[in-house]
């Protein structure tokens, strides 16, 4: 399953509400897709999981929705440390894919 | 607390074979399941296949078929990654990542190991 993500990178300010956007190649059963923020020289931190389930310890500021080949992840008001990539995954079918991410930077 | 503490950097010739190592604590180790991804520059994550840590099975993506084998020690609670027949497209951050069941999202992952590959 191809996931491709859009935007390439959103510029935004501190404060702002962020959309992301995931799009899958083929229909993503039982909502098997997932969010990761990676800041540089950091192992990708797990957010969202099932397409809406924040992970444990993950501000209620992050959230998921989404079915079938549309997800998108919404971060309602950017706070400084949100500013990083952000990827999504299937975990579906094998072998499990990621999309190329998309950047969060600061306008 | 959770942790997967990965081996060190390593700098390979092509030809040559690597092997990674993933130690982990803080959970009952034979009740997860590990998995191996990389990362080359400026590219997203790249699954490379699964370990059950208690049975020992394993899945590898398909193109790392022939390649690659991953094992575990439940006695050390380490998991093994070893990679043949490098090429430079090989350099990358290898990460392990814990599941708790076979198909959901990664929830821990390792900090990741430095692949050199170069002449």
């Amino acid at each position: 399953i191809v996931l491709t993500q859009s935007p390439g990178t959103l510029s935004l300010s501190p404060g702002e509400r962020a959309t992301l956007s995931c799009r899958a190649s083929q229909f993503i059963s039982r909502d098997s897709l997932a969010w990761y923020q990676q800041k540089p020289g950091q192992a990708p931190r797990l957010l969202i999981y099932a397409s809406i389930d924040r992970a444990t310890g993950i501000p209620d500021r992050f959230s998921g929705s989404g079915s079938g080949t549309d997800f998108t992840l919404t971060i309602s008001r950017l706070e400084p440390e949100d500013f990083a990539v952000y990827y999504c995954q299937q975990y579906d079918r094998s072998p499990r894919t990621f999309g190329q991410g998309t950047k969060v930077e600061i306008k | 607390q959770v942790l997967l503490v990965q081996s060190g950097a390593e700098v390979k010739k092509p030809g040559a074979s690597m092997k990674l190592s993933c130690k982990a604590s803080g959970y009952t180790f034979t009740s997860y399941y590990i998995h191996w991804l990389r990362q080359a520059p400026g590219q997203g994550p790249e699954w490379m296949g699964i370990i059950n840590a208690s049975g020992g099975s394993t899945t590898y993506a398909p193109q790392f078929l022939g390649r690659v084998t991953v094992t575990r020690d439940t006695s050390t609670n380490t998991v093994f990654l070893e990679l043949n027949s490098l090429t430079s497209e090989d350099t990358a951050v290898y990460y392990c990542a814990r599941t708790g069941e076979e198909w959901v999202a990664f929830d821990i992952w390792g900090h990741g190991t430095v692949v050199t590959v170069s002449s």
